[in-house]
């Protein structure tokens, strides 16, 4: 079955770094585009980025440009999200999710947690 | 940026009820919107898709309509199982995703 496992959050203080991973299997991962979403505590979905099959195609989020960098390892199964700068207001949940044919997020990893604290 | 607008906030109903959903575009999206379902303490389940295709497995009691700024997801017979927050999200210019609307069942 298509599972899609996030790694790499965690308390991190104020002009850090974090790199998060996602760790796609059960399907053909270098197939898809990938995405990242977050969602803040108890607060709704924000979309960040999105990486294509390839690796070629990037898009990002006015929100995070400049901070914010994703990439992929397809020999990995993987994709990336390179977090700098971090800012309090980056504390939430940190979501990959697959895209069904570069539209729509249709499986989504269960999310990790980043806190942006000093 | 395209800003989604959902309504109402929260809506509370009880078993068997119709629910109305609504989702304002601020510019055309034409049909490429998609609704998720987010119960408590679990990852968005993707339910519609171009705005009235439904997605696998999702019951035929939920379905889409609109097209263009004006976007409705209507669940016609409300299960105590409905009860989650349902998301809005267009793919026309990059992505975005409404505010949400928290649907109750009493």
């Amino acid at each position: 079955q298509v599972q899609l496992v996030e790694s790499g959050g965690g308390l991190v203080k104020p002009g850090g770094s974090l790199r998060l991973s996602c760790s796609g299997s059960g399907f053909i991962f270098s197939a898809y585009y990938i995405s990242w979403v977050r969602q803040a505590p108890g607060k709704g979905l924000e979309w960040l980025s999105f990486i294509s099959s390839d690796g070629t195609v990037i898009s990002t989020a006015a929100s995070v440009k400049g901070r914010f960098t994703i990439s992929r390892d397809n020999s990995k199964n993987s994709v990336f999200l390179q977090m700098n700068n971090l800012r309090a207001e980056d504390t939430a949940v940190y979501f990959c999710a697959r895209e069904l044919g570069h539209t729509y997020l249709d499986y989504w990893g269960q999310g990790t947690l980043v806190s942006v604290s000093s | 940026e395209v800003v989604l607008t959902q309504s109402p906030a929260t809506l509370s109903l009880s078993p068997g009820e119709r629910a109305t959903l609504s989702c304002r575009a601020s510019q055309s999206v034409h049909i490429y919107l998609a609704w998720y379902q987010q119960k408590p303490g679990q990852t968005p389940r993707l339910l519609i898709y171009d705005a009235s295709h439904r997605a696998t497995g999702v019951p035929a009691r939920f379905s889409g309509t609109g097209s263009g700024t004006d976007f409705t997801l209507t669940i016609s017979s409300l299960d105590p199982e409905d009860s989650a927050v349902y998301y809005c999200q267009q793919r026309t210019n990059l992505y975005t995703f409404g505010h949400g609307t928290k649907l109750e069942i009493k």
